[in-house]
This record gives structure tokens, sequence and C-alpha cells, in this order.
């Protein structure tokens, strides 16, 4: 049974970072791309980046780009993002994904059941 | 950029009804169109990708057509659990982008 739990949201101030992490288990973990994708208290669902089955690419939705890094500890069973330089507009629930297909994938099978962050003073 | 257009952005049907959901892309995207649900306080759920096939479990009174840019999702006969927003995905290119989603009510 494939599960991904987040983890590692929570309250932060405008400026700061905060690394929110994704446990993979029941897949072997190192064979897929893996995505995030966060949601705004009361709007829809915003892309924000993939990273393939090895880490070797990576993209990043633009509003992300510089401020937001994916990455992934195969070893760990673990995707990460690093989110830094965080502003209130980046409040929401940040969900992981996995993606099935070569490289960095194509569509999205599992969802995790996401981490909140809120940016706020 | 990619944009995709859902419509309706929201309805209200009743139970035992067929809805049916357009997603409208800016360009071809060929087939690399996924849908999703997601239901108040939970995380979306995978319904269908390459526009028409199901994802493993999902029941088939749900069933997605077109390509290039014109796209539906069709719920037949709904039922409580179904009353939940709808999102379309496309993954032709980068950045991905989702629609603007379509909630349905209950009338």
């Amino acid at each position: 049974q494939v599960q991904l739990v987040e983890s590692g949201g929570g309250v932060v101030q405008p400026g700061r970072s905060l690394r929110l992490s994704c446990a993979v288990s029941g897949v072997t973990f190192s064979s897929y791309a893996m995505q995030w994708v966060r949601q705004a208290p009361g709007k829809g669902l915003e892309w924000v980046a993939v990273i393939s089955y090895d880490g070797s690419k990576t993209f990043y939705a633009d509003s992300m780009k510089g401020r937001f890094t994916i990455s992934r500890d195969n070893s760990k069973n673990t995707l990460y993002l690093q989110m830094n330089s965080l502003k209130p507009d980046d409040t929401a629930v940040y969900y992981c994904a996995r993606v099935l297909g070569s490289n960095t994938g194509t569509y999205i099978d599992y969802w995790g059941q996401g981490t909140p962050v809120t940016v706020s003073s | 950029d990619i944009q995709l257009t859902q419509s309706p952005s929201s309805l209200s049907a009743s139970v035992g009804d067929r809805v049916i959901i357009t997603c409208r892309a800016s360009q071809d995207i060929s087939n690399a169109l996924a849908w999703f649900q997601q239901r108040p306080g939970k995380a979306p759920k995978s319904l269908i990708y390459g526009a028409s096939s199901l994802q493993e479990g999902v029941p088939s009174k749900f069933t997605g057509d077109g390509s290039g840019t014109d796209f539906t999702l069709t719920i037949s006969s709904l039922q409580p659990e179904d009353f939940a927003t709808y999102y379309c995905q496309q993954y032709n290119s980068y950045p991905r982008t989702f629609g603007q989603g379509t909630k349905v009510e209950i009338k």
C-alpha cells in the first residue's frame, strides 16, 4: 500500500525558511518522480515543483523559482521542499504526490494528506 | 504557460443526476490531461489520466473524454460521496497547470 506522509509544516514569519518532508512507503521510492502541489486557503490547486526519480532533473513554477528547492534522498525514501524567503502568499497546504512515467514523469496517481504552512508575523 | 479553464465553476445537482464538467486548454495538449476529486478538508484523489483512462479503483461512473484542447469529465448517477470539487491538470508541458476547479453541490 503506497503511503505518502508530509511533515514539517507550521507557522513561520515572513522572510524565514522552512523545510517540508514527505516520507514514502509501500513502493520503490527511487523509481518514481515526485511533485509538490499547494493549495492556499479557499483556493484551487497550484503546482509547485517536480523532481525526477534520481534527482537529476527539476522544474519549478515561476513564482517559486529561486526561493524553493525540491530534493530527495532515495536512501531515506524521502522527498523535501526547502522554502526560503517565505511570503504571506505562500500560506497553503502543501501536498506531495507520486508521478508516473519516465524521468520527471507525467501524471499523478497518489497524494499525501498535506501539511499546512502559515506565513505570518 | 498553458491555461486550463473549467466550466462551470460550480453546479447544483441531485442524487442520481448525471453531470458534465468541461476543461478547455489554451493550446493543444494532446491527451495529457488528468482529473482529480477533492472532498472538503481532504487531499485530492486521482480519478483519470490520459484524458480517459481510469485510475485503479475508480468506479466506472466517472468517464473522461476529449483530446487537443477540449475535455470533459462525466459523472453518472451522482451519489452523496461525489459531491466535491473537481480539478483538471495538464501534463503536456512545464509548468504543470490546473484548472480553477468545479464545485459540485447538492441541490
